[in-house]
């Protein structure tokens, strides 16, 4: 069955500091994508970056990178600089067969001022 | 906005009683995806359609069942409510069936059972 393991349930940080998220995962699946999704307090849901598995080298989307460690089943989430308004829920994503999508437990994130 | 529209954003009843969450996906996207958000159970996929034809399925209840229909606007039935169904629901639509697609969010709607 697959898993996705979200270890740290809340996390602050200072403004204009890096903060990383941790993930891990466990499958026997060769094919697959990753994702992380924020949900701030309006509850809507925003994909932030996402990988294939497939791919070697790591995404990065502005501030947002991740580090992708195939062997170790590891995704994990860098946040620099980070802002205000990167306050919010953090969610770590495994799809595979397709479509179907398995969310970890979710991070809680703090920017303080 | 993602350009996801849900309705109804709230909806409260009564143990027993069937409700249908309605979505329309983005202008183009021909697929969508329901999602269940609760406290117990956390984020959960449930089921996704692709231009009127059920794709994948997750950890859908049978007391669920959705369809995509021709104007590609999406329902999700849910029957003999529990307390437990309580949740968020999302919708999300993508625009094709490669699934590094990013799929876009509705805002949710709240169902509470009583």
């Amino acid at each position: 069955a697959q898993t996705v393991t979200q270890s740290q349930p809340e996390m602050s940080v200072q403004e204009a500091e890096t903060v990383t998220l941790s993930c891990t995962y466990d499958t026997s699946e060769n094919n697959y994508y990753l994702f992380w999704y924020k949900q701030p307090p309006s509850r809507q849901m925003i994909l932030v970056i996402r990988q294939e598995a497939y791919k070697q080298q790591n995404a990065t989307e502005n501030r947002f990178s991740v580090n992708f460690q195939k062997a170790a089943k590891s995704f994990s989430l860098k946040i620099s600089d980070s802002q205000l308004g990167d306050t919010a829920m953090y969610f770590c994503a495994f799809m595979f067969g397709g479509f179907k999508t398995i969310f970890g437990a979710g991070t809680r994130l703090f920017v303080k001022a | 906005d993602s350009g996801v529209t849900q309705t109804p954003k709230h909806l409260i009843t009564a143990t027993g009683q069937r409700v249908t969450l309605r979505c329309s996906p983005r202008s183009g996207d021909l697929s969508v995806y329901w999602y269940q958000q609760s406290l117990d159970q956390g984020l959960q996929f449930l089921i996704q359609y692709y231009n009127g034809e059920e794709r994948a399925k997750g950890n859908i209840l049978e007391r669920f069942s959705a369809q995509q229909f021709p104007d590609l606007h999406s329902e999700l039935n849910l029957s003999s409510l529990e307390l437990g169904d309580s949740a968020l629901y999302f919708c999300a639509s993508s625009v094709g069936l490669d699934a590094y697609n990013e799929q876009f969010f509705g805002p949710g709607t709240r169902l509470t059972v009583l």
